[in-house]
């Protein structure tokens, strides 16, 4: 199974600086023949299911605050929170979709310093 | 909207079995593979497979292999999980999860408890 691993485990940022989280998968996710990463991040708050943010590496869903900014390509992605607020405490986990299984990071967990 | 609902909460001993429903709503059931998502309690999350609800059509993660069975029933949109041959490590939340190449939707989640 494609390992994916995140840095860091934890983190904490005051409000309305920045949060930086990486992800590294043991193989690329990148797909050339339609120039997509198959590639995630999602936010879970607790007793809550999974929220997607960011698809294709870089594409916020709708309704996602403009905040959240995904980037990267092939095996090192970045989600990084700008501006952090209350509301962003939460895990943040990524996940690639290139492969089967699918297979998800540890999650990262992001306080409010 | 579209809306996956899940079956309620359930306590089962070892080795016995466990079937969870995902009832989708708000799109054309078999336009989009279901796959199904675990998380242990405190613990990151682990996928274990899909079905097409067009064909029936499975993959189960190796993992599960051999104690996983997913079913549907395009009569009333609903998809469901079975776990058989249940061990305390089996307690864990379980999500269906829609898929467009990526999960854009979630049920609520469906906490099943293994204990003697």
């Amino acid at each position: 199974d494609i390992v994916m691993t995140q840095s860091p485990d934890s983190l904490a940022v005051s409000l309305g600086e920045r949060a930086t989280i990486n992800c590294k998968s043991s193989q690329s996710v990148f797909y050339s023949s339609n120039n997509k990463n198959y590639f995630a991040w999602f936010q879970q708050k607790p007793g809550q299911p999974p929220r997607l943010l960011i698809y294709w590496a870089s594409t916020r869903e709708s309704g996602v605050p403009d905040r959240f900014s995904g980037s990267g390509s092939g095996t090192d992605f970045t989600l990084t929170i700008s501006n952090m607020q209350a509301e962003d405490v939460a895990v943040y986990y990524c996940q690639q979709y290139y492969y089967t299984p699918r297979t998800f990071g540890q999650g990262t967990k992001v306080e409010i310093k | 909207q579209v809306q996956l609902v899940q079956s309620g909460a359930e306590v089962k001993k070892p080795g016995a079995s466990v079937k969870v429903s995902c009832k989708a709503s708000g799109y054309t059931f078999s336009d989009y593979y279901m796959h199904w998502v675990r998380q242990a309690p405190g613990q990151g999350l682990e996928c274990m497979g899909w079905i097409n609800p067009k064909s029936g059509g499975t993959n189960y993660a190796q993992k599960f292999q051999g104690r996983v069975t997913m079913t549907r029933d395009t009569s009333i949109s609903t998809v469901y999980m079975e776990l058989s041959r249940l061990r305390s490590d089996d307690t864990a939340v379980y999500y269906c999860a829609r898929e467009n190449d990526y999960y854009a939707f979630w049920g609520q989640g469906t906490l099943v408890t293994v204990s003697s």
